[in-house]
């Protein structure tokens, strides 16, 4: 069952354009909701997370539209850079975890973006 | 300040055999977790070590352990590999236990490869 859903699989824009991928998840217990970024060979690296609390999120370049009601999330990012050209993936998780320790992350399966120059 | 360092970074394994992979968390953090990348399945979560202590699991068979260590390294442990346990597998760790309120860092992973 995959819980948290991610779409598109590939994006192709323009240097100077809006990438835009959207999130959905199921489990409503999910109230920390994080993106990452992976570059070939790397590991995921946090771009911005979110809590249910806001709607909106802005970092530099990058924003993370919220819909509770919908169970949506999207990453938005401006003014879009060939060095922004990676894997970006999202993620759900408890913010905290009853056990304890840290809840694991759910992720999407992942958006590959191309900027094009 | 060091990142979170994995170990080996490359490894091939034949079917049936056991693996030990490492991981150094950043210095301070107390929290490290273990994920599985593959092209097929994606990111998913094996399990989480707290304080030397097990705390959160995945839904992996048994056949996939860990543990952590007292200045909070931890290792992963695969026995009776099988093929499609290749994968990129990463260590991420994190200050304390609340995932919100510290986020996780990445290693660059360890590749296995089983034939």
């Amino acid at each position: 069952q995959q819980q948290v859903k991610q779409s598109p699989q590939s994006l192709i824009v323009q240097k100077g354009g809006i990438s835009i991928i959207n999130c959905a998840y199921e489990n409503t217990a999910f109230d920390y909701f994080p993106w990452y970024q992976q570059f070939p060979g790397k590991g995921p690296a946090l771009l911005i997370a979110i809590r249910p609390d806001v709607s909106e999120k802005k970092e530099g370049r990058f924003t993370i539209s919220f819909n509770k009601s919908a169970k949506q999330f999207s990453l938005h990012i401006m003014d879009s850079q060939p060095g922004d050209s990676a894997t970006y993936f999202c993620a759900a998780s408890r913010a905290r975890y009853s056990g304890g320790g840290a809840d694991g992350l759910t992720f999407g399966k992942g958006t590959h973006l191309i900027i094009q120059p | 300040k060091a990142g979170v360092t994995q170990t080996p970074r490359y490894l091939i394994k034949t079917r049936g055999q056991q693996v030990t992979l490492s991981c150094s968390p950043i210095s301070g953090h107390r929290s490290v977790s273990w994920y599985q990348q593959t092209p097929g399945q994606g990111l998913q979560f094996l399990f989480e070590y707290f304080s030397e202590t097990q705390r959160n699991k995945g839904n992996f068979p048994g056949r996939f352990s860990g543990r952590q260590f007292s200045n909070s390294r931890s290792e992963m442990n695969v026995s009776t590999l099988e093929l499609g346990d290749s994968a990129l597998y990463l260590c991420a760790s994190s200050l304390g236990a609340v995932t919100a309120a510290y986020g996780y860092t990445f290693g660059s992973g360890t590749r296995l490869t089983v034939v």
